[in-house]
């Protein structure tokens, strides 16, 4: 499978706390989004990440890069209840216009 | 800006018949849309990609006369699950793009559920 994998699964944390989430993937790549999907929504794009960068950061959310491991993370920091969603990452890889999705990670803040 | 929508939200239909969905780029012409499965707790799964005015190019081991997609006009984009099974349950989203630098804008999805 092409797909990536995501890391953990499902993870539980308490309002306030940061969650971290990872993400590898196997090809080499253009760009790495991460996107957020409630239950039973469509798709909210969070942030993109170019292959030259190492770090980005958005509000609460900080990504980075690593090309050499083929691998990204996602925090979020100081949750709120509202950010209880999954949590996907997706690649594309070069030359290739589709992107690849990560199996996502099922995040939960518990209030 | 960027919002694409897709009718319907939600369809139930009877074994064997076919359903239409449809997807919009509300505010930009999209030269490439992309039509995702995702099952239940899973991630999502790329169909296909349409070009406007060319045939879809599909994924491997999706039957393309099973889905077809139809991308007419840089606005819309259809996709027709034929004589539908309930195997085929599932939520379809689409997304569309204006240009080669994968900005990828996610319709809001559509459940389909076949009984």
């Amino acid at each position: 499978s092409q797909q990536g994998e995501e890391d953990p699964q499902a993870l539980s944390i308490q309002e306030g706390e940061n969650a971290t989430m990872n993400c590898s993937y196997k090809t080499s790549i253009n760009n790495l989004q991460w996107y957020r999907q409630n239950s039973g929504r469509g798709l909210v794009h969070l942030i993109l990440i170019r292959s030259n960068e190492r770090e980005k950061h958005s509000g609460r959310l900080r990504v980075t890069l690593d090309t050499s491991k083929k691998s990204s993370s996602l925090l979020i920091t100081a949750s709120r209840a509202a950010d209880t969603a999954s949590y996907f990452c997706a690649t594309d890889a070069r030359g290739a216009q589709k992107l690849v999705f990560g199996q996502g990670t099922r995040l939960t803040i518990n209030p | 800006g960027a919002v694409v929508s897709q009718h319907p939200s939600w369809v139930i239909c009877k074994s064997g018949t076919s359903v239409k969905i449809e997807c919009r780029s509300l505010d930009f012409q999209a030269t490439t849309m992309f039509w995702y499965r995702q099952f239940p707790k899973q991630s999502l799964m790329l169909m296909a990609t349409s070009n406007e005015g060319s045939k879809a190019t599909y994924e491997q081991g999706v039957e393309k006369d099973k889905f077809l997609i139809n991308h007419a006009s840089l606005t819309l984009s259809t996709l027709t699950v034929t004589s539908a099974h309930p195997e085929d349950s599932s939520f379809y989203i689409c997304s569309a793009s204006w240009d080669r630098a994968n900005e990828q804008y996610f319709g809001p999805g559509t459940r389909l559920t076949v009984t």
